[in-house]
C-alpha cells in the first residue's frame, strides 16, 4: 500500500506570506493528486502532475518522481486560501486514491 | 461548467435506518468512485465502478452496496446504519478513456446517523 505523509499538519500564515507545503509517498506513481477542502467538505482537485512543475493562478506545484517528493505552493496568501490541503496518489496500480492526512491552512489578515 | 453532484448533500438518519445516496458525474464521465470521510479522517476508499461494472472494492461493509447505472449516475445504499457510518461520501468521476485526466469530485453528502 502506498504510504502518504504530508508535512506540516497545521500551518497558520499572516496575508501575503508564501506557503509550502510537502508531501512524500513510498511507492512510485504515475501521477500525484492536489485537492483542496473547506470546512463543509466538498473537495476541488486542484492539479494533477506526473512530472515536473504546474501552476494555476497562485499555486504552484511540483513534484520530483526519483525523490518521491511533492510540494504545494501558494503565492501572496489570502484569508480565502484557507482550507485542508491533501495530497492523493494511485494505490499500487489501481486508479484508486490513497489520502494523505491533510494540511489544515489558515491565513490570518 | 457541469461538475459532480451529488444528493442529498445532508442526511439524517437513524440507527438501523438504510439511506441512499446519490451520485451523478460530468457527462461523459463513465467511471465513479465512492469515498467514506470520517471525521477528523483522511478519505477512505469505498468502490469504483466502470460502465455499469463495479471495478474495485475497498473497505466497503457487507451493508454497503452500491451500483452504477445506464446513464452513469451512481447510488450508494446503506442498510443497518449504525452510528460509526456518519460521515462524509463523496464521489469522483473521471473519464476511462483518458486515465491521465484528473479526477472531479462532488461536494459530498453528509451523512449523521443518530
Amino acid at each position: 500500500k502506498n504510504e502518504v505523509e504530508q508535512s506540516p499538519q497545521n500551518l497558520t500564515a499572516q496575508e501575503g506570506e508564501f506557503i509550502t507545503i510537502n508531501c512524500s509517498y513510498s511507492v512510485g506513481i504515475s501521477a500525484l493528486h492536489w485537492l483542496q477542502q473547506h470546512p463543509g467538505g466538498g473537495i476541488v482537485s486542484l492539479f494533477m502532475l506526473s512530472s515536473g512543475k504546474k501552476k494555476h493562478g497562485r499555486l504552484i506545484a511540483t513534484i520530483n518522481i526519483q525523490e518521491k517528493h511533492s510540494s504545494l505552493h501558494i503565492t501572496a496568501s489570502h484569508p480565502r486560501d484557507s482550507a485542508v490541503y491533501i495530497c492523493a496518489v494511485p494505490q499500487g496500480g489501481s486508479e484508486k486514491l490513497v489520502f494523505g492526512k491533510g494540511t489544515k491552512l489558515t491565513v490570518n489578515p | 461548467a457541469a461538475g459532480v453532484i451529488q444528493s442529498p448533500r445532508h442526511l439524517i438518519k437513524e440507527k438501523r435506518e438504510t439511506a441512499t445516496l446519490k451520485c451523478y458525474p460530468i457527462p461523459r464521465h463513465d467511471t465513479v468512485y465512492w469515498y467514506q470521510q470520517g471525521p477528523g479522517q483522511d478519505p477512505q476508499f469505498l468502490i469504483s465502478f466502470y460502465e455499469k461494472m463495479q471495478s474495485d472494492k475497498g473497505s466497503i461493509p457487507d451493508r454497503f452496496s452500491a451500483q452504477q447505472f445506464s446513464d452513469y449516475h451512481s447510488e450508494l445504499n446503506m442498510s443497518s446504519l449504525e452510528l460509526g457510518d456518519s460521515a462524509l461520501y463523496f464521489c469522483a468521476s473521471r473519464p476511462r478513456a483518458l486515465m491521465n485526466t484528473e479526477a472531479f469530485f462532488g461536494q459530498g453528502t453528509r451523512l449523521t446517523v443518530v
